[in-house]
Order: C-alpha cells, then structure tokens, then sequence
C-alpha cells in the first residue's frame, strides 16, 4: 500500500469548515482513498472513500486531486463532536486489511 | 451496519497471566480482524481470522502469544498470552462492511493495563 503524509495537528473553529490534507503521492492506479475518524476512547469509524472522483455523504466530502497525488476531507461545519485523530488510508480495493498511519488530531473549538 | 461488543472493556492485570478478550458481532461476518493500539500510537493489524480456518498473523505476531478463536460466524477471542508491562493497549475487533472490504466496523476497544 502506498506511503500517506498527514499534519500531525489541526485547529478549527465550530462551525466552520475543516480541511485536512492527506499525501500519498505514491499511490497506483488500483489504490483507494479510505479515511476513518477515532473519537477518543472509541473505535475507529469510517468517513468516506474514493478513487478519483470527488465524493460526499452525510459525514464529509472528499477531494482528490487529478493527478491523485493527494487528498482533502473537508468537514463542512466542524461541531465540538468532530474533535477527534482523523487517518487517510491508501488500499487496494477488496484488499481489506488497513494500514493506519499516524493520522491528524482535529481540535474544534467554540 | 454491524454492532460489534467487546469484553472486558478494561482489565488490570499481572505480567505472567493471560487475559481472553471476547469479541461480539451482531451479524454474521465471515471476515473478523484484531488490532492493537499501543498507548499514543496508531492501530496496528494483528491477524485476519477468518471462520474455518486458522488465523493469519501480521509480521511481528505470532500465535503462541496471541492465539485466536473464530468459533461461529459472530464471535471470536483473543488472548494475550504471558503478559508484559508491554503489552498494555487498546485491543479492537473489526469486521468489514458486506461487500465493501475496506469500510470496516470497529468495536469499541478493550483497554489492557499489565502490571
């Protein structure tokens, strides 16, 4: 699976929106983008994936560069309850064991 | 989704002893993995257990310290065999979304203190 690169750290304000940046600039072709959230004290839980596109659910919207070299999570309006270590994940699709990196502790704050 | 129970959800224990950690499905999963997540650190993969057949360890793990069950399709065990002050971490349970691999429901941990 390929190497990610992500901030240690991040700030938010509530309410507005949170970017969190991944690298993978070594990703192939067949590789996805997974990212998952862990909440202090909870399992990890999954956001969202992709592979190209761009793609939004009711959690995030994800968006990959063109030439997929990396990424962005966008949390459009980050609540106190966002506040968490979010992981970008690069895997092959079907493959279905997870390599977490270090991962980006968001803080959100009133 | 899946539901996914873990007991115990924290124990104390003696370097030396053992410890079983039991993992609860609320589905039938044919895939089930154990993570660990040492203090301040990220996850890392232990073994696939798959039911039917044994367990496929990560590079780093092997069987005689942490053996697994996978009696039935919802349920399986870890034990952290001989414990060490070391081996004090969050051990998860995951299993993957059906038919979506990689999107993986995670129990909720159990938190391991080796005294």
């Amino acid at each position: 699976d390929a190497k990610t690169t992500q901030p240690p750290s991040m700030d938010c304000a509530e309410g507005r929106a949170a970017n969190l940046p991944c690298n993978h600039s070594t990703i192939s072709g067949n590789e996805y983008v997974y990212w998952y959230r862990q909440i202090h004290s909870q399992g990890p839980q999954y956001i969202i994936h992709g592979l190209k596109n761009n793609e939004t659910n009711e959690m995030a919207s994800l968006i990959i560069t063109e030439d997929r070299k990396s990424s962005t999570l966008i949390l459009p309006h980050a609540t106190l309850r966002d506040t968490a270590v979010y992981y970008c994940i690069v895997t092959q699709e079907g493959y279905s064991t997870l390599t977490f990196g270090k991962g980006t502790m968001l803080l959100v704050s009133p | 989704s899946a539901v996914i129970s873990q007991k115990p959800s924290r124990d104390i224990c003696q370097r030396g002893t053992s410890l079983t950690i039991q993992c609860q499905v609320d589905s039938q999963v044919t895939m089930m993995f154990w993570y660990r997540q040492q203090p301040g650190q990220s996850l890392t993969l232990i073994a696939t257990a798959n039911q039917g057949s044994e367990a496929t360890y990560e590079s780093g793990f092997v069987i005689d310290k942490f053996p697994i069950s996978r009696p039935n399709l919802t349920f399986s065990t870890l034990t952290v065999s001989n414990m060490s002050p070391e081996d004090s971490s969050i051990y998860l349970c995951s299993v993957p979304n059906r038919g979506h691999d990689n999107e993986q429901f995670f129990g909720p941990g159990t938190r391991l203190t080796v005294l």
